[in-house]
């Protein structure tokens, strides 16, 4: 199996743009989440879907965040408009539900830089 | 509410020493625990996971770690550093009672020194 993709792997924009980052799980998974890491917050959750719905978005920092996931095999994060304190790597991981004690494998991340 | 806490935010060991990594756990409910590596510029990987099966958990590249409920405590150990093992860790534990909700440590950076 190829693992969680996600690309791009480095985003550079400017303060206004927006940002979409994407996400393609584990074939056959059914859960994925959206996650930032920061040094200042560390790993942070941002948004959970189970089987393409989105279950706990509790994470997610602000209105100008958004996540989609149209079907089983992709999702995006977007950002409109972005700022510089959105700058961060931003990791997609995804599960098998229901396996008892499930595992969250986790992509290479997507490292965004808002200048 | 379920938490960890590593002990350490850095170590720094010689190669060929022993490693240990230092976790607390809270949890009301006995949990499960892991323990992810990150590589510098990579993503995360599982080392090992504990289930409340074997309390002597063996993961990947040589590490377990001992989940010890009277200390509230999953350390993670190696008998012998290898420079390759320089990355960060993280001790992570499984939220309970709902869905696979993940709660990570701070990390714990480790060095490796030849």
């Amino acid at each position: 199996d190829a693992g969680v993709i996600q690309s791009p792997r480095h985003e550079v924009t400017e303060m206004g743009q927006e940002v979409t980052l994407r996400c393609k799980p584990i074939s056959g998974h059914n859960s994925l989440f959206w996650y930032r890491q920061t040094m200042m917050r560390g790993l942070e959750l941002l948004i959970y879907f189970n089987n393409n719905v989105p279950i706990d978005d509790s994470g997610m920092p602000e209105d100008r965040f958004s996540a989609k996931m149209p079907n089983a095999s992709f999702s995006t994060l977007k950002i409109q408009p972005s700022e510089p304190r959105d700058s961060a790597v931003y990791f997609c991981a995804s599960s098998l539900e229901g396996v008892p004690t499930d595992t969250q494998y986790f992509g290479p991340g997507t490292r965004l830089t808002v200048l | 509410a379920q938490s960890v806490t590593q002990l350490d935010s850095h170590v720094s060991v010689s190669e060929g020493t022993p490693v240990l990594l230092r976790c607390n756990y809270s949890s009301s409910y006995s949990p499960s625990l892991f323990w992810y590596v990150q590589h510098p510029n990579k993503g995360l990987q599982l080392l090992l996971k504990y289930t409340s099966a074997a309390t002597l958990v063996k993961g990947i590249n040589g590490f377990e770690a001992e989940f010890k409920k009277s200390e509230t405590s999953f350390h993670l150990t190696k008998p012998s550093a290898h420079m390759s093992d320089a990355a960060e860790y993280f001790c992570v534990v499984q939220i309970s009672g709902g869905y696979n909700k993940l709660i990570f440590g701070a990390g714990t950076r480790l060095a490796v020194h030849p």
